[in-house]
């Protein structure tokens, strides 16, 4: 077992630019999240993968954002044309989960903060 | 929706005093609950987890949690804290169908005083 990984682990851009965050989950683990996070509060879901489909995107999700998991491994986050207010530490988590029922801990990565310019 | 929420932002204890945080969440239907803790410079971790049996659960370093339906809460708790508790903690709830869908609160820091 050897964690979630997320790359980079900094990531600081100017403000209209695109930029695709990774996250490889532990392996087999068949649910993947991205959350986002700011100061002083805690994670904010974005969406979710079960296996290669996502299942779930938030509803206060802007459309700038995309995700996809193509393999049903890694997963990929893209923010397009960025704002200042995407700033923010964004982690990924992974989970066990072959009932589907959603009492399986998730297993967080370090997180890509983002800092826009 | 579902939400989240944590009676403290922060609570700073002297060693050996007892910790209760509390967690209510506002959601009618079956609930998975959880409890992370995360250490400075660290990432979130599991502290425990409850999703039905006996309402009271045990987690790692001597945390325990208590599940009243009635109130809707999930509150943590540990005896005696120690310095190395210090940390932020998270409770969180996962609802829904498939159960797809994490809530977490704002968050608890505490500070443990040596």
């Amino acid at each position: 077992d050897t964690g979630v990984s997320q790359d980079p682990r900094h990531k600081i851009t100017k403000r209209g630019q695109n930029v695709t965050f990774r996250c490889d989950p532990i392996s087999e683990h068949n649910r993947l999240y991205w959350y986002r996070q700011t100061l002083g509060q805690g994670p904010e879901f974005l969406t979710y993968f079960q296996n290669e489909a996502q299942l779930e995107k938030s509803r206060l999700l802007s459309d700038r954002f995309s995700a996809e998991r193509p393999k049903g491994s890694f997963s990929t986050l893209e923010i397009q044309r960025t704002e200042q207010g995407d700033s923010a530490m964004y982690l990924c988590a992974s989970s066990a989960d072959p009932g589907g029922n959603g009492n399986q801990p998730q297993h967080f990565g370090d997180g890509t903060r983002l800092s826009i310019l | 929706a579902q939400s989240v929420s944590q009676h403290n932002h922060h609570v700073i204890l002297s060693e050996a005093a007892s910790l209760e945080l509390g967690c209510n969440y506002s959601y009618g239907g079956t609930v998975n609950l959880f409890w992370y803790v995360q250490y400075p410079g660290q990432h979130l971790q599991l502290l425990l987890k409850y999703f039905s049996g006996d309402p009271l659960v045990k987690g790692i370093k001597g945390f325990e949690a208590e599940f009243i339906k009635s109130k809707f809460s999930f509150n943590l708790r540990k005896p005696s804290v120690q310095w190395s508790d210090t940390a932020e903690y998270f409770c969180a709830v996962n609802a829904g169908n498939y159960g797809q869908n994490f809530v977490f609160g704002p968050g608890t820091r505490l500070s443990v005083l040596p």
